[in-house]
């Protein structure tokens, strides 16, 4: 069975860096094909891709945010960290980690489970 | 980027009560679009993906249709469990956009 759990802080100053884990089970991020992603999704707004990130430490990043964010794996540690820098209030919100699988017919991603997310506020 | 319009953004229904929510993206998704139901507090769950193609062990109840720029998530008699946010998303294009919801809400 596949989760994925979220942590890290949930207050946050602006102008900090922001550092966030997904401990995964179910699934070893180094198998071929395996792709993990963060989402946030700020108070009464949409759900907005922050990075992802494939088995093969191919990435990718939101084109508005991809100055501000960097994404990592640890295959040891069964953990993907997104870090984010010069944090906002408006970067207040939910951050979801999630699974993505390979559709087979295709060969598009999409999102299969997901963590229950972090909460994250910025506030001096 | 590909936008995501869903309607209506709120939908005031009995149980038994058939609910259709829309999903429109701004250009061809293809059929690369997934819709998910949220609850607070949950983690969102996936219901449907490839636009028509359910999720494992998802009721029948629950069926997805469309293709291109137009999709429609159906769920033919509302339960109480069903009562909750829909969303879709595109995942034909980076970034894969997501729709704003649509609460389905008990009337």
């Amino acid at each position: 069975q596949i989760t994925l759990k979220e942590s890290g802080p949930t207050l946050v100053k602006p102008t900090q860096t922001l550092t966030l884990t997904c401990t995964v089970s179910g699934f070893s991020l180094s198998t071929p094909g395996v792709s993990v992603g963060w989402t946030r999704q700020p108070p009464r707004k949409a759900l907005e891709w922050l990075a992802l990130i494939y088995w093969d430490d191919d990435k990718r990043y939101s084109p508005s945010l991809q100055n501000r964010l960097t994404i990592t794996k640890d295959t040891s540690k069964n953990q993907v960290v997104v870090t984010m820098t010069n944090m906002d209030p408006e970067d207040t919100g939910t951050y979801y980690c999630a699974h993505r699988r390979s559709d087979p017919r295709t060969s598009a991603y999409y999102l299969e489970v997901w963590g229950q997310g972090t909460l994250v506020i910025v506030s001096s | 980027e590909v936008v995501m319009t869903q309607s209506p953004a709120t939908l005031s229904l009995s149980p038994g009560e058939r609910a259709t929510l829309s999903c429109r993206a701004s250009q061809t998704v293809n059929s690369n679009l997934a819709w998910f139901q949220h609850k607070p507090g949950q983690a969102p769950r996936l219901l449907i993906f490839g636009a028509s193609t359910r999720a494992t062990g998802l009721p029948a109840r629950f069926s997805g249709s469309g293709s291109g720029t137009q999709f429609t998530l159906t769920i033919s008699s509302l339960q109480s469990e069903d009562f909750a946010v829909y969303f879709c998303q595109q995942y034909n294009s980076w970034p894969q956009t997501f729709g704003q919801g649509t609460k389905v809400e008990i009337k």
